[in-house]
């Protein structure tokens, strides 16, 4: 059975700071497909990152980074210099045919002032 | 990417009255997703959507009480039937663009409440 494991429920930083969330993924198949999603409060759920579990090299874009590792089975997202308007839950998924989307709990991230 | 409008976008409704909610993309796409969000936690989907066959349900969740439609290749409607204040959640629809990426775009969800 696949299962992803955001072990941090809630991080709680100052603007500017850099943080980093965990995302563990548990899955048998060679091949699977992870992603990042944003959920601000209003609700929506944005599309962050997919990575195919051939392509293991990491991205940057802009603040946001990720780096996937399958060694230890994890696929990490950082924010560098945090803002307010990145507070949100961050939800880690995987899927092994691209249908049936599998969500950790979510990461509450508040960045303060 | 797939631009996703959901309708309504929230919603307060009585104990065993039923809600229909309707999902459009702006594009045509294979297959679309119905998630349910309760809250405080994740998202759970609750069927798969193809467009001419019957859904396809997630373990925990029957037609009875959430009959899908997917009457063309841009559009799906999702019921939620005789709710109850369990149902009170939000209710989120997905879908994969037609030569996308394979990558699950989502509208802004339904937060439906219950009373």
């Amino acid at each position: 059975a696949q299962k992803v494991t955001q072990a941090q429920t809630e991080i709680s930083v100052v603007e500017k700071e850099d943080v980093t969330l965990d995302c563990v993924y548990e899955t048998r198949d060679t091949t699977y497909y992870l992603f990042w999603y944003k959920q601000p409060p209003s609700g929506e759920l944005v599309f962050l990152i997919r990575r195919n579990s051939f392509d293991e090299q990491n991205e940057i874009s802009g603040r946001y980074s990720w780096n996937f590792q399958k060694s230890t089975s994890s696929f990490n997202f950082t924010i560098t210099a945090s803002q307010v308007v990145d507070s949100a839950v961050y939800f880690c998924a995987l899927t092994l045919n691209t249908d049936k989307l599998i969500f950790g709990t979510g990461t509450r991230l508040q960045v303060f002032p | 990417s797939a631009v996703i409008s959901q309708k309504p976008s929230r919603d307060i409704c009585q104990r065993g009255t039923s809600l229909t909610i309707q999902c459009q993309v702006d594009s045509q796409v294979t297959m679309m997703f119905w998630y349910r969000q309760q809250p405080g936690q994740s998202l759970t989907l609750i069927a798969t959507a193809n467009q001419g066959s019957e859904a396809t349900y997630e373990s925990g969740f029957v037609i009875d009480k959430f009959p899908i439609s997917r009457p063309n290749l841009t559009f799906s409607t999702l019921t939620v039937s005789n709710m109850s204040p369990e149902d009170s959640s939000i209710y989120l629809c997905s879908a994969h663009p037609i030569g996308g990426t394979d990558t699950q775009y989502f509208g802004p969800g339904t937060r439906l409440t219950v009373l």
